[in-house]
């Protein structure tokens, strides 16, 4: 299931400095697109969510940004910090499919202090 | 802050024999759902649950698969006849609604391995 991807595998950036997490998807069907944070060991963690109506959703550290036609998403987290070292979840949902949702294949971030 | 919890964390069984995955999701939610991952894989859907129905199932989720909510906290996935294929680990995720970007709480999972 390719229909939604995320092709860094990883990512390292410095404490303070900005991540950029990508995500990329071919299903227009999806009406919500979601981040989740993943520690080993546990479940994944909701983090922030956009609407395919909208281009940009932020919370706090966490901007999303979606561009439609791209059909492409980004997660920002400004400043990261050493506790954001985590492997992060895209993920899309479709109300047609039940709101089920797709994941993507994670990218793992190292945020260096 | 509630939580969902599944139990076993580890659950190791042998091929062919059936397996109980335990979820309490959180207690005012009404939308269950399981999730697997294979080791080195994409998180999977398998199936997703409302008033005491699946409303949603994926391709995996055959015959030897089945969902139960026995009583008012618990929610059950059931592997009839366990494959080695279907060593993964099992996340489990509650809602209070569904779509419209609403959260699904996970659950830290349950490590299944077939022998």
């Amino acid at each position: 299931d390719q229909q939604v991807k995320q092709n860094s595998p990883s990512l390292s950036v410095q404490e303070g400095r900005i991540s950029i997490l990508n995500c990329d998807y071919t299903n227009s069907m999806f009406d919500y697109f979601l981040w989740y944070k993943k520690y080993p060991a546990e479940g994944p963690t909701f983090l922030i969510s956009i609407s395919s109506i909208k281009d940009k959703n932020e919370d706090g550290r966490f901007t999303v940004f979606l561009n439609k036609s791209a059909k492409h998403l980004s997660l920002h987290i400004v400043p990261s910090q050493p506790g954001d070292s985590a492997v992060y979840f895209c993920a899309a949902e479709s109300k047609a499919a039940g709101n089920k949702l797709t994941f993507g294949g994670g990218t793992r971030v190292l945020v260096k202090p | 802050e509630p939580e969902v919890t599944q139990t076993p964390s580890h659950q190791v069984t042998q091929m062919g024999q059936e397996v109980i995955l335990r979820c309490v999701p959180i207690s005012n939610h009404l939308y269950f759902y399981w999730y697997r991952q294979i080791l080195g894989q994409k998180v999977e859907f398998l199936v997703s649950f409302y008033n005491n129905e699946i409303s949603e199932k994926s391709e995996i989720f055959d015959d030897q698969f089945s969902v139960e909510r026995p009583d008012g906290s618990n929610f059950t996935l059931k592997i009839r006849s366990t494959k080695l294929e279907d060593s993964a680990m099992y996340f489990c995720a509650s809602s209070s609604l569904t779509g419209g970007g609403q959260p699904q709480h996970f659950g830290d999972g349950t490590r299944l391995s077939i022998l």
